[in-house]
C-alpha cells in the first residue's frame, strides 16, 4: 500500500473558484505533513506545513485529520498562476519523506 | 548563494554504463538526499545523509551509491546504469534544528538510459 495517496486530477476549475485537495496516508505514526507546489518540469517547492490545529496562508488553508489519516488543501479566490501539481508529503522521523504522485490543478481564465 | 545545484542536466547513457550525479549546497545544510521522479508518481527517496561521513537508504537504494565526505555535496553514483532508472533525479537539502523540515531543491536531472 502506498504511503500517501492522492486524486491525481486534473482539476479543471475558473479563475476566482475555490478548490479543495485531499490526501490520505496510511501509516498513523506519520508525524509531520506539508504541501509542495511543483510547476511543470521543475523542481518541488514548499507551499506550506499542515498543523494539527489546521492552518492558513492568504488564500491557502491546510487542514488535518489524524483519525481519518487524511490533509487537505483549500484554494480560495483562484488565480492563474495557481495551475501546477501539488504534492502531499508526510514523514514520521523527519530523515524519511513520503510524496504522494501529486494533484493536477488547472485555473482557466 | 546559489541554493543547491545538480550536474548535469540532462544526460544519456547506454545500459551497463556508470555515472555520477553531482549534487551540491552552499547553506551548510547538514541533512541531504536523493529522489527520484518518474512520470504519474510522486517523488521516491533513494539515499540520504544527516551530515558528513552518514548516509542511509531511502525507498528505493537498489542500483545506486551515495557517500558524503563534505558538508557541501552529495553525489549519487549509478554503478551500472539500466532502462529503469530512466528517470528525473532531484536532490535536495533542510537546515539543521528542530522543527525545521522545509526541503530545498535542486533544478534536477534528466536522466535516459536506452
Amino acid at each position: 500500500r502506498k504511503e500517501v495517496e492522492q486524486d491525481p486530477g486534473p482539476f479543471n476549475v475558473p479563475e476566482g473558484a475555490t478548490v479543495a485537495f485531499n490526501c490520505t496516508y496510511s501509516n498513523s505514526a506519520s508525524q509531520s505533513f506539508f504541501w509542495y507546489r511543483q510547476d511543470c518540469r521543475k523542481e518541488p517547492k514548499l507551499l506550506m506545513s499542515v498543523y494539527s490545529s489546521g492552518n492558513e496562508d492568504g488564500r491557502f488553508t491546510a487542514q488535518l485529520n489524524r483519525a481519518s489519516q487524511y490533509i487537505s488543501l483549500l484554494i480560495r479566490d483562484s488565480k492563474l498562476s495557481d495551475s501546477a501539481t501539488y504534492l502531499c508529503v508526510v514523514t514520521r522521523n523527519f530523515n524519511k519523506f513520503y510524496f504522494g504522485s501529486g494533484t493536477k490543478l488547472n485555473v482557466k481564465p | 548563494n546559489a541554493g543547491v545545484t545538480q550536474t548535469p542536466k540532462f544526460q544519456v547513457l547506454k545500459t551497463g554504463q556508470s555515472m555520477t550525479l553531482q549534487c551540491a549546497q552552499d547553506m551548510n545544510h547538514e541533512y541531504m538526499s536523493w529522489y527520484r521522479q518518474d512520470p504519474g508518481m510522486g517523488l521516491r527517496l533513494i539515499h540520504y545523509s544527516v551530515g558528513a561521513g552518514i548516509t542511509d537508504q531511502g525507498e528505493v537504494p537498489n542500483g545506486y551509491n551515495v557517500s558524503r565526505s563534505t558538508t557541501e555535496d552529495f553525489p549519487l553514483r549509478l554503478l551500472s546504469a539500466a532502462p529503469s532508472q530512466t528517470s528525473v533525479y532531484f536532490c535536495a537539502s533542510r537546515p539543521p534544528g528542530q522543527g525545521i523540515y522545509e526541503q530545498y531543491f535542486g533544478p534536477g536531472t534528466r536522466l535516459t538510459v536506452t
